[in-house]
């Protein structure tokens, strides 16, 4: 069983938009909920992070959304940049990071 | 300067042979992970070891053994690799006192012929 989804798998849009991602988990027990970004033939980054007592958690551009109730979370990206372009994980933790399977996120200029 | 090598980056093997990925990192961390990526799957946590010695299985560790006698080193064997190996393998540490912040390698991409 599949302890973090994410949705879509692929996304793209125009420079400048807000790009949703959306993820959900299983275990109510996770108590810490990292997104990592990764670009073609790197490695995953820490790109932001929020704890459960949160539910809303804001770096520059990038936003997550929280719903412990509904056990759901998405990253919101605004202004987006081609820069941006990259495949996104969410992920979960309670001693083990579980990771969703990714986004791919594209920005057309 | 924080850093997790891995070697080597690239590896071609034949179905059978034996296979060594190498880890390492220079921030004292407790705490090694392998994993693995395939596309449409994220990544799968192989093995994780919370010290010299102290290593347990992860998610999908049939098939892999580990190897952590030095707390900088953590090595991945695969005894008789198989075709269905092909993958990036990814090693990460993290300190035990922020175990939620992993910092990962580069990646070796390994295919088994």
């Amino acid at each position: 069983q599949q302890q973090v989804r994410q949705s879509p798998q692929s996304l793209t849009v125009w420079e400048g938009e807000t790009a949703i991602l959306n993820c959900s988990y299983e275990d109510s027990t996770f108590d810490y909920f990292p997104w990592y970004w990764q670009f073609p033939r790197e490695s995953p980054a820490l790109l932001i992070a929020i704890r459960p007592v949160s539910n809303k958690k804001e770096d520059g551009r990038f936003t997550i959304f929280f719903n412990k109730r509904e056990k759901k979370l998405s990253l919101h990206i605004t202004d987006s940049q081609p820069g941006d372009s990259a495949t996104y994980f969410c992920a979960a933790i309670f001693s083990v990071l579980y990771f969703g399977s990714g986004t791919k996120l594209t920005v057309e200029p | 300067d924080m850093k997790v090598t891995q070697m080597p980056r690239y590896l071609i093997k034949r179905m059978g042979e034996n296979v060594l990925l190498e880890c390492g990192q220079d921030m004292s961390h407790e705490t090694m992970y392998w994993y693995r990526q395939d596309p449409g799957l994220g990544l799968q946590l192989i093995y994780i070891s919370y010290d010299v010695d102290s290593n347990s299985e992860g998610d999908i560790p049939k098939g892999y053994r580990v190897s952590r006698k030095k707390r900088e080193h953590f090595s991945l064997i695969l005894d008789s690799a198989k075709t269905n190996q092909t993958s990036v393998y990814f090693c990460a540490s993290s300190s035990h006192f922020n175990q939620d912040t992993q910092y990962f390698g580069p990646g070796t991409r390994l295919l088994v012929l």
